[in-house]
């Protein structure tokens, strides 16, 4: 696609289930990043894919959450057990290779639990 | 550890006034620098960045920001201010060992008076 795609844009959940998170990079972007933006805060990596090498999961904060890359395509973001904690706008990024060459965004996933 | 300090929270200027935003960072070799803006409801769009060469880099909409080694900063810098130009600025850095993640200051939010 032109752009990277992330859905749904706004997810409202109650504590203690889970979400999918979804993001759909450029065509041809072989690294996809997630990231976290809580209220008032700078980004926060969480995880990073680069073609077939193991993903780097440095940045997730608890065993609650996971992603995966389908096909070296779309990622899915997932979290268990949602806590109010979690709230917060989820981005996703992609970029041609592992270069650090500069990322396109998508818009966001403004995640809500209440 | 590495790390990114913008140490304006929020900044105000009059529209037509010049900018300059504040970004130290915190890595033991050169790394690669960025600098990107936040539009409300909006992802991050990248502005400039700096790899290596002239020091001062040239960006889109009129912004560019100078690498000052001795300092360890990359400040953003702006002639005239638009009033459009209001939003959060990030500034963030890629440690070149780390493939293309990055390490993201707080932001700096920018109110622009009429």
């Amino acid at each position: 696609g032109a752009g990277v795609s992330q859905s749904p844009s706004n997810k409202v959940t109650e504590k203690g289930k889970d979400v999918e998170l979804r993001c759909d990079p450029i065509s041809g972007h072989t690294a996809l990043y997630w990231y976290r933006q809580s209220l008032g805060q700078g980004l926060e990596f969480l995880i990073y894919f680069q073609g077939n090498s193991a993903p780097d999961k440095s940045g997730l904060p608890s065993d609650r959450f996971s992603a995966e890359r389908t096909g070296g395509s779309v990622s899915t973001l997932t979290i268990q057990r949602t806590q109010q904690e979690d709230s917060a706008v989820y981005l996703c990024a992609s970029s041609l290779d592992r270069g650090p060459y500069g990322y396109t965004f998508g818009s966001g996933t403004r995640l809500t639990v209440v | 550890a590495q790390s990114v300090t913008q140490p304006d929270i929020h900044i105000t200027v009059s529209e037509g006034a010049s900018l300059e935003l504040r970004c130290n960072y915190s890595y033991g070799a050169t790394p690669y620098l960025f600098w990107y803006v936040q539009s409300p409801g909006q992802g991050l769009q990248l502005l400039l960045k700096y790899f290596s060469g002239d020091t001062l880099v040239q960006g889109i909409k009129g912004f560019e920001a100078e690498f000052k080694r001795s300092q360890s900063s990359f400040n953003l810098r702006k002639p005239s201010v638009h009033w459009s130009d209001a939003a959060e600025y990030f500034c963030a850095v890629a440690p070149g060992d780390q493939g293309g993640k990055l390490i993201f200051g707080q932001g700096t939010e920018l109110s622009v008076k009429p």
